[in-house]
């Protein structure tokens, strides 16, 4: 199983700067890798795939970038509704298709 | 617009079945693997099953295999999820989720529904 570790837990950060979230593969999955947004009570939401391809409709001040073990969520500049949290996906090597345990952006 | 609407969850006994259920709309379901995730409360979220848009491929997360079956009906353009044996470990709300192009197991998941909470207490 392939072991997917976020960093840092909690990010801090005020509106309007920017924020850069980590996500580490145990192996490598190549580009194989998503990310999604999950506010209080909803469903989680598809950002990135492909390590670096934004979903219809998200916007470009999400960026991903990596491949292989390292991978980077950027929010070039937050905004008031950026506030959640996020989660990598590998989907390289399954069963199991594993989750990361996700990075908190708060409000500072 | 496309759509999915889970329903079936509630409380159980520790022992005890439910079952839930996925309504798809606004896509053609019958060409779509689709999935179930769940999230325990305040917790992240871990992938439960998968099956292919025929039935044909299921597969299962360890900690539920022989306790959760993964079904679908593409003529009532429907996902279930059967859970028998509940534990307290699967608390959780549950997510049915689309692969997000028809055909082959691309395995990000684009939507999700709304999700349905299990809880499982005496």
């Amino acid at each position: 199983e392939i072991v997917m570790t976020q960093s840092p837990a909690t990010l801090s950060v005020s509106p309007g700067e920017g924020a850069t979230l980590s996500c580490r593969a145990s192996q490598s999955v190549s580009s194989n890798l998503a990310w999604y947004q999950q506010k209080p009570g909803q469903a989680p939401r598809l950002l990135i795939y492909g390590a670096s391809i934004r979903a219809t409709g998200i916007p470009a001040r999400f960026s991903g970038s990596g491949s292989g073990t390292e991978f980077t969520l950027t929010i070039s500049i937050l905004q008031s509704e950026d506030f959640a949290v996020y989660y990598c996906q590998q989907y390289d090597n399954w069963p199991p298709l594993t989750f990361g345990g996700g990075t908190k952006v708060e409000i500072k | 617009e496309v759509q999915l609407v889970e329903s079936g969850g509630g409380l159980v006994k520790p022992g005890g079945s439910l079952r839930l259920s996925c309504a798809a709309s606004g896509f053609t379901f019958s060409s779509y693997n689709m999935n179930w995730v769940r999230q325990a409360p305040g917790k992240g979220l871990e992938w439960v099953s998968s099956i292919s848009s025929s039935s044909s491929y299921i597969y299962y997360a360890d900690s539920v295999k022989g306790r959760l079956t993964i079904s679908r009906d593409n003529a009532k353009n429907s996902l279930y999820l059967q859970m028998n044996s509940l534990r307290a470990e699967d608390t959780a709300v549950y997510y049915c989720a689309r692969d997000p192009s028809p055909g082959k197991y691309y395995n990000w998941f684009d939507p999700w529904g709304q999700g349905t909470l299990v809880t499982v207490s005496s």
